[in-house]
């Protein structure tokens, strides 16, 4: 079954300290990856996304993430961390024709001054 | 502002009492998604429309949920007999034509609370 697993429910960086954000997937076939950010009060907020091609995409706010298939994981990355990157993050995947996505349970990022 | 809106954004009720929520996509999107976040957890698949065609349920979907998408415009999801566990935030997504359509939009939600 497909399914998605952020491993980190909580993560507390230092302001100006680097970020990895753990994801990892369950799909059998090529999977379209997304990172989506959700701040309080906030709809989700798409970050970046992967369908094919460079395994290392760019996304906004200076975010990145890494497609490793052979480890079935798109890992989120920032060099630097900002106090207004605190929220909560979701991996997903999406899957079939109907182009629903499977979300992780989330990991919530705090950031300290 | 052209994204996705819903309505209303907070809705307390009591239990056993009938909601309705309302989700108006953006214009030219086909394709629309409801889903529902519990706290502490992503966002769950509940029903897909393209145009005004339910094409998927989830089978969280009890009897007791219905959605529509008249004239493939805005969507209502409807919950009768409202129980506590209903409790939770009601998302709507959309995103346009294509077979792998890419990015959903997202709605601000619905947070229902059920006394």
């Amino acid at each position: 079954a497909q399914s998605v697993t952020q491993p980190d429910i909580h993560i507390t960086v230092s302001e100006g300290a680097s970020l990895e954000l753990r994801c990892n997937y369950s799909y059998g076939a090529t999977p379209y990856l997304f990172w989506y950010v959700q701040s309080p009060g906030q709809g989700l907020q798409l970050l970046l996304k992967y369908f094919s091609g460079d395994t290392l995409v760019q996304g906004i706010k200076g975010f990145e993430a890494e497609f490793k298939r052979s480890q079935s994981s798109f890992n989120l990355r920032k060099p630097s961390v900002h106090w207004s990157d605190a929220a909560e993050y979701f991996c997903a995947v999406e899957t079939g024709n109907t182009g629903k996505l499977i979300f992780g349970q989330g990991t919530t990022l705090q950031v300290k001054p | 502002d052209t994204g996705v809106s819903q309505d209303p954004r907070h809705k307390i009720t009591k239990r056993g009492q009938n909601v309705t929520f309302r989700c108006d996509p953006i214009s030219e999107h086909n394709r629309l998604y409801w889903y529902r976040q519990t706290l502490g957890q992503g966002p769950e698949f509940l029903t897909y429309f393209q145009n005004e065609a339910q094409l998927e349920k989830s089978r969280l979907l009890s009897d007791r949920f219905s959605a529509e998408r008249p004239k493939g415009s805005f969507s209502t999801l409807e919950i009768q007999r409202t129980e506590q566990g209903d409790s939770a935030m009601y998302l709507c997504a959309s995103s346009p034509r294509g077979l792998r359509s890419g990015e959903q939009f997202f709605g601000p939600g619905t947070r229902l609370t059920v006394l």
